[in-house]
């Protein structure tokens, strides 16, 4: 156990509805990302926060993607009106600082049928 | 435009070989190359990292070594266990801290 938790750990929804996934990273990292990954594939980046701000967002996060960290601590992967492309492990990870090693949590399964 | 390629996608190896997992970049601007072990339904969780002012580091039984003019890196495993049966995945960053994965390598050590 990293300290970086994720919820729920799997999902499973229809296309077309809207989805909502949460991480709470290690307290003290200022830094926190997304990522992607499929099956048998390395995670992909998503976005990335420094405190609140939203410093970094990948061509993958499309205009259905959104993400926010309100208060700098927790934040939370919202997809709207799924597709099945998007199913994926989504992965949270954080960090001190920029250089610093990132913690992942254990992730979220989305599954789309 | 894949910035990171791994080599090979899978591995298979007895107890106590030495497994070796090849990594090559092309941007230059990367300072930070961490590798990274993965179990099944499991978050990546760090093994080792290197940044390109070394040549080669070692902790435990895991060994990365780094050529910066042919933008290359491996992981090497000693002593080989069960246990270490795992997907492997190197990665890369610059100060930025986003960072970019290889595709990975699925290593089976067999007892």
């Amino acid at each position: 156990d990293t300290g970086v938790s994720q919820n729920p750990r799997h999902k499973i929804t229809k296309r077309g509805q809207n989805v909502t996934f949460r991480c709470d990273p290690i307290s003290e990292h200022n830094r926190l990302y997304w990522y992607r990954q499929t099956l048998g594939q390395g995670p992909e980046f998503l976005t990335y926060f420094q405190n609140e701000a939203q410093l970094e967002k990948s061509r993958l996060l499309s205009d259905r993607f959104s993400a926010e960290r309100p208060k700098g601590s927790f934040s939370t992967l919202e997809i709207q009106r799924t597709e099945q492309g998007d199913s994926a492990m989504y992965l949270c990870a954080s960090s001190l600082g920029g250089v610093d090693t990132q913690y992942f949590g254990p992730g979220t399964r989305l599954t789309v049928l | 435009q894949q910035q990171v390629k791994q080599s090979p996608q899978s591995l298979i190896v007895q107890k106590g070989g030495i497994p070796i997992i090849n990594c090559a970049y092309e941007n230059t601007a990367f300072d930070y190359f961490p590798w990274y072990q993965q179990f099944p339904g499991k978050g990546p969780a760090l093994l080792i990292a290197i940044r390109p002012d070394v040549s080669e580091k070692k902790e435990g039984r895991f060994t990365i070594s780094f050529n910066k003019s042919a933008k290359q890196f491996s992981l090497h495993i000693m002593d080989s266990q069960p246990g270490d049966s795992a997907t492997y995945f190197c990665a890369a960053n610059r100060n930025t801290g986003k960072l970019i994965f290889g595709q990975g390598t699925t290593l089976q050590v067999k007892p």
